[in-house]
């Protein structure tokens, strides 16, 4: 399979842990998205890189939340001290297909539960 | 007001109908997306397209630039079809923006 994979596909945890999630985007693919849907909302932009570079990053993603793509392959988005209010599904996507530059390929997505 | 609008945000029909769902935006895009994610939650990219209409199986997806609007069609639907259906525009280097989805079921 050389779709988008995401890891874990559901976390658990309590209020005030720290979680990572990866996330592997299609090879050769430069441009790697996160996104944060929570319950009947559509996805929101969390933040994007080029490459190793992270380009741009929503209000959204507060002092707690940190992503990296240290090689400019997989990324990691860790949230530090969860709150109730982090329960989401984090999706991630890749782009950059020179052949079809605009368009995104959706990971499965990591559903997050904090109790 | 929000950058992408879809309309019916809840849709039931009868298995076999023609169902259509409308996506407005506000704001100009490089191409607009149709997805779909069932229950489990993950997002599957059903169109890509910058202009006129993609056709996949039994699915229609049509764009008029001018007027800022795309329609996602579904021919003979099947309760299988049933899903979130989300509309969602951007493209290239820009983030995506999403709309809140359209909640469909279709019943036996």
């Amino acid at each position: 399979d050389t779709g988008v994979s995401q890891d874990p596909r559901h976390k658990i945890t309590k209020r005030g842990q720290n979680v990572t999630f990866r996330c592997d985007p299609i090879s050769e693919h430069n441009r790697l998205y996160w996104y944060r849907q929570t319950l009947g909302q559509g996805p929101e932009f969390l933040t994007y890189f080029q490459n190793e570079a992270q380009l741009e990053k929503s209000r959204l993603l507060s002092d707690r939340f940190s992503a990296e793509r240290p090689k400019g392959s997989f990324s990691t988005l860790e949230i530090q001290r969860t709150e109730q209010g982090d329960s989401a599904m984090y999706l991630c996507a890749s782009g950059g297909d020179r052949d079809v530059p605009y368009e995104q390929y959706f990971g499965p997505g990591t559903r997050l539960t904090v109790t | 007001k929000n950058e992408v609008e879809q309309s019916p945000q809840n849709l039931t029909a009868q298995e076999g109908e023609f169902i259509t769902i409308n996506c407005s935006y506000s704001v100009g895009i490089s191409a607009l997306h149709w997805l779909q994610q069932h229950p489990g939650g993950g997002i599957v990219s059903l169109f890509m397209l910058s202009s006129g209409k993609k056709k996949h199986g039994r699915l229609i997806a049509t764009i008029n630039i001018q007027e800022k609007h795309s329609s996602l069609h579904i021919t003979a639907s099947h309760p299988r079809d049933s899903a979130v259906y989300i509309c969602a525009v951007g493209g290239g280097d820009d983030k995506i923006i999403f709309g809140k989805g359209t909640r469909l079921h279709i019943l036996p």
